[in-house]
């Protein structure tokens, strides 16, 4: 079993639609959680972090469920710029992360 | 954004052959890695350095080795390239210390075909 499951998509929504992404990981030891962002053929970049008490960041809205191990994102009035892998991470400490595989999405005009 | 650059951006080599990546930072951060993303696996470390000349193991170490001699730059060889080795591999670096952990920066990324 992965230690960060995703659902790999790809996910094609209208621009303006609301979408969201979850996310499982495994080892109930793991510390912090976060979202990046990899558009094709880039490098990722940290997009924001997830904390329990949820977070929001402009249109992006992240929450932890720490009882059921999974992090959700959600994407209010989607943009043609969304489109990209969001990923899901999980870090156990010492500044070490694992990562999901990645949920490929596609915002269509 | 961190100043990290990756050489050489692409590479086909044979397989059999050594080949060296290297990242180069001029951040001043004190932790490195490499990661190889693969369709369907994600990004996946393959080792990493919290300092100069110290370095452990990630998940998927086989048929890699890393050094590290200064703080800006971390070397990823491959001593005997075999084809399951083609991949996207990517270089991060971290501040590491009361830094916001989680937060990595990313190379461009080197692109290695092993024929």
């Amino acid at each position: 079993r992965k230690e960060v499951e995703q659902d790999p998509g790809p996910f094609n929504v209208p621009e303006g639609a609301t979408v969201a992404f979850n996310c499982t990981y495994s080892n109930s030891a793991s510390q912090s959680f976060f979202w990046y962002r990899q558009d094709c053929r880039k490098e990722p970049k940290l997009l924001m972090s997830v904390y329990s008490s949820g977070n929001e960041d402009g249109r992006f809205t992240a929450q932890l469920n720490r009882a059921s191990q999974y992090i959700s994102l959600l994407i209010r009035d989607s943009k043609l710029s969304d489109s990209a892998t969001y990923l899901c991470v999980v870090s156990q400490g010492a500044q070490k992360l694992v990562f999901g595989q990645g949920t490929r999405l596609t915002i269509n005009p | 954004d961190a100043g990290i650059t990756q050489s050489p951006r692409h590479k086909v080599t044979e397989t059999g052959t050594p080949v060296t990546l290297r990242c180069h930072q001029t951040e001043n951060h004190r932790y490195m890695y490499w990661y190889r993303q693969d369709p369907g696996h994600g990004l996946r470390l393959i080792h990493y350095s919290y300092g100069v000349k110290d370095t452990d193991k990630g998940e998927v170490s086989d048929g890699y080795s890393v050094s590290r001699s200064k703080t800006e730059d971390f070397l990823l060889t491959l001593e005997s390239a075999t084809s399951s080795q083609t991949s996207v591999y990517f270089c991060a670096t971290a501040k590491g210390g009361t830094s916001v952990v989680g937060e990595q920066f990313f190379g461009p990324g080197t692109r290695l075909t092993v024929l």
